[in-house]
């Protein structure tokens, strides 16, 4: 199995500029999260789906976040307009959702620095 | 409501000495907790979790932790640490929509 991918890597944007990260999780699990890292705020919960849909969407900080998940295999989480605070690490994740025992798998994140 | 708390911002450990990373917990119903490590660069990784059942749970990479329901606690051990075990240890509590602040182990040779 791969794993969790995520692209890109690394993106480096001009404030202002729509970024839009991608997200596949792995085969089989009906479960996916997006969270963004900062050495300020720690690890956050941004939205997780279970089964495509949207379950939590208070962690998106402003309008200017949006997810969406059109099918099982593929998630998407767009900033737009961008802003040099929007500059973290953001990981995708997903599991199998059950009676909350599951763990999590992380892909390898994306790294955005928005100037 | 489910919440973790990490203590310790950062454990320094020797090589070869045991090491423990703390978390307690407040949960309603079930206590399902779990560890993430992540090291540099990378996601956080899965490494136990507790669910049922006995007390003591065996991870990866030789990682073992002990829930204590009087104490609300779940701390991580390792019997002798390695240096490449110097990470960034995350605690959860049941759904893992939250993680604590995290504990920078750091093991020196």
């Amino acid at each position: 199995d791969a794993g969790v991918i995520q692209s890109p890597r690394h993106e480096v944007t001009e404030m202002g500029q729509e970024v839009t990260l991608r997200c596949k999780p792995i085969s089989g699990h009906n479960s996916l999260f997006w969270y963004r890292q900062t050495m300020m705020r720690g690890l956050e919960l941004l939205i997780y789906f279970n089964n495509n849909v949207p379950i939590d969407d208070s962690g998106m900080p402003e309008d200017r976040f949006s997810a969406k998940m059109p099918n099982a295999s593929f998630s998407t989480l767009k900033i737009q307009p961008s802003e040099p605070r929007d500059s973290a690490v953001y990981f995708c994740a997903s599991s199998s959702w059950g009676l909350s025992s599951y763990e999590q798998y992380f892909g390898p994140g994306t790294r955005l620095t928005v100037t | 409501a489910q919440s973790v708390a990490q203590p310790e911002d950062q454990v320094n450990v020797a090589e070869g000495n045991p090491l423990t990373v703390k978390c307690t917990y407040s949960v309603s119903g079930n206590p399902y907790l779990f560890w993430y490590v992540q090291y540099p660069n990378r996601g956080l990784q899965f490494l136990l979790k507790y669910i049922t059942g006995d007390n003591l749970v065996k991870g990866s990479y030789g990682f073992e932790a002990e829930f204590n329901k009087s104490q609300t606690s779940f701390h991580l051990k390792k019997p002798s640490a390695l240096v490449s075990a110097s990470a960034l240890y995350f605690c959860a509590p049941r759904g893992n929509l939250i993680f604590g602040k995290g504990t920078k182990l750091s093991v020196k040779p």
